[in-house]
């Protein structure tokens, strides 16, 4: 089954700096790149994804990168704000692959 | 605006009961899932279904069955509750089998067994 590493595990960034989160998977069949957020006590929701045929995707201050020859993609948040704070999951995956777990993710803390 | 329902946001039952754990969703999605997320766990799939009637196995299936009668509600049973089976529940769903769709997760259930 695929691999999936996320760095970091946790993240404490300053108000308005950046924040980048790595995800490194281990399947080149891999085609589809999603990013998930999860404010504490709320559903995880989806924000971001990419597929294999684009290499950045960006969406006012969030943007997906994706680097299929290393086989590792990226969150960036610019001009991080307190509601940035949240756990975000990536998972990787094939089509037709159902039996996804997700990691513990990256906890993101954004200081005042 | 709420796409995927889950009955109960809080549960307290006793070990031994059987439990059951329904989701709606109202976007006419092939796949559903039941997930539970235990601190530093992650989220681990427990049962999913791409299809009515039809059901896999995830990653930690034991304790655990599911139901699936029609297309919009998945259901998740717990024969025999037990006090590690104490967790937030997610259920989710997503659009098609051929192709990768992200998925929509409903707010939880959060069950505890005394």
């Amino acid at each position: 089954g695929e691999n999936v590493e996320q760095h970091p595990s946790t993240l404490s960034v300053q108000e308005g700096d950046s924040a980048v989160i790595k995800c490194t998977y281990s399947d080149s069949a891999s085609n589809y790149f999603p990013w998930y957020k999860q404010e504490l006590g709320k559903r995880p929701q989806l924000i971001i994804d990419i597929r294999s045929n684009v290499g950045e995707k960006k969406d006012q201050r969030i943007a997906v990168t994706l680097n299929k020859t290393a086989k590792h993609f990226s969150l960036h948040i610019t001009e991080t704000q307190p509601e940035d704070s949240a756990v975000y999951f990536c998972r990787p995956s094939v089509s037709n692959d159902y039996k996804l777990s997700f990691g513990a993710g990256t906890t993101v803390t954004v200081r005042a | 605006d709420v796409k995927v329902t889950q009955s109960s946001r809080y549960l307290v039952k006793r070990t031994g009961e059987k439990v059951f754990l329904e989701c709606v969703q109202d976007m006419d999605h092939e796949n559903m899932f039941w997930y539970r997320q235990d601190p530093g766990l992650g989220l681990r799939l427990i049962y999913f279904s791409y299809d009515v009637k039809m059901k896999e196995k995830g990653d930690i299936p034991e304790g655990y069955s599911v139901s699936r009668e029609k297309k919009e509600r998945f259901s998740l049973i717990l024969e025999s509750a037990s006090t590690n089976q104490t967790s937030m529940y997610l259920c989710a769903s997503s659009f098609s089998q051929a192709a990768n769709y992200g998925y929509t997760f409903g707010s939880g259930t959060r069950l505890t067994v005394v």
